[in-house]
C-alpha cells in the first residue's frame, strides 16, 4: 500500500513568487494536514483539511492556502513568497474523521523542501 | 494551551550505550502521546501512541513510558541506525484533533 506522497520533493523560488505543493494521502484516508518544519524548529501546524472542507487552520498569515480536491488529494499554496517561508513543509494524513478519535495517528510524507532565495 | 518540551536537544551515544528521551508535557485532559522518528530530510514515522499513565509501548530497543506529566522514550543498546530525531506530540481533548510537537531530540548513536 502506498504511503502519503508529495510532490516536488524540491521547490527553489525567489522572493515574491508563489509556490504549490501537492500531497496525496493514503488510500482511504479522508484527512489531510499540513505542516511547516524550519530548521531548528518543531512542526508547525499550517492546515487541516477533512472531506473537502477547510477544517482548522494554524497561527500563518493569509498568504498560506489551500485546498482539498474530491479524490482527497491537497494543495498548499504560498503567496508572496518571503525569505522566511524556506523550510520543510510535511503533508500528513489520517482515516475518516470518526475513526481517529481513539488512535490519531498521522503518517507523514516524506516532504517538500522549499528554498526562497 | 498545549505545550511540549523535549530534552536535551542532542544526545550522542556509544553503540550499546542505554539511555533515556524526555517528553514533559502541559495539556489539559491527555487524548493522546505520540512518538516519532525523523530521519534527516525525511517526513516523521509514527513509533508509538500511549493514551493512559502507566502505560508503556515497546518495538525492538525502544520502550516509550508515561507519567501524568511526562513521558520516556528508553532506548536499550543502541544502534548507529537508531540515530535520528525523536519527536513526541500530545493531543488534548476539543474537536480539532491537531497535535503539538515538540522540538525534538537528535540522537547520534557512534559506532
Amino acid at each position: 500500500e502506498a504511503g502519503v506522497t508529495q510532490s516536488p520533493t524540491h521547490l527553489i523560488k525567489t522572493r515574491g513568487q508563489q509556490a504549490t505543493l501537492r500531497c496525496s494521502p493514503i488510500s482511504g484516508h479522508t484527512s489531510v494536514y499540513w505542516y511547516q518544519q524550519a530548521l531548528g524548529l518543531g512542526l508547525q501546524f499550517l492546515l487541516w483539511y477533512d472531506e473537502g472542507e477547510e477544517r482548522n487552520r494554524g497561527n500563518f498569515p493569509p498568504r498560506f492556502s489551500g485546498r482539498q480536491f474530491p479524490n482527497y488529494s491537497s494543495e498548499l499554496n504560498v503567496n508572496a513568497l518571503e525569505l522566511e517561508d524556506s523550510a520543510l513543509y510535511l503533508c500528513a494524513s489520517t482515516p475518516l474523521l470518526r475513526e481517529t478519535v481513539a488512535k490519531n495517528i498521522q503518517y507523514f510524507g516524506a516532504g517538500t523542501r522549499l528554498s526562497v532565495l | 494551551e498545549d505545550q511540549v518540551t523535549q530534552s536535551p536537544e542532542a544526545l550522542r551515544l556509544q553503540e550499546g550505550e542505554s539511555s533515556s528521551l524526555n517528553c514533559s508535557y502541559t495539556v489539559s485532559g491527555l487524548r493522546g502521546l505520540f512518538w516519532y522518528r525523523q530521519d534527516p530530510g525525511k517526513g516523521p514515522e509514527f513509533l508509538f501512541t500511549l493514551y493512559s499513565a502507566g502505560e508503556e509501548k515497546e518495538k525492538e530497543r525502544l520502550k516509550a513510558t508515561l507519567t501524568k506529566k511526562e513521558s520516556f522514550l528508553h532506548i536499550t543498546a543502541p544502534k548507529p541506525e537508531d540515530s535520528a530525531t525523536y519527536l513526541c506530540a500530545v493531543r488534548g481533548p476539543g474537536g480539532s484533533y491537531i497535535p503539538t510537537f515538540g522540538r525534538g531530540t537528535s540522537l547520534i548513536v557512534h559506532p
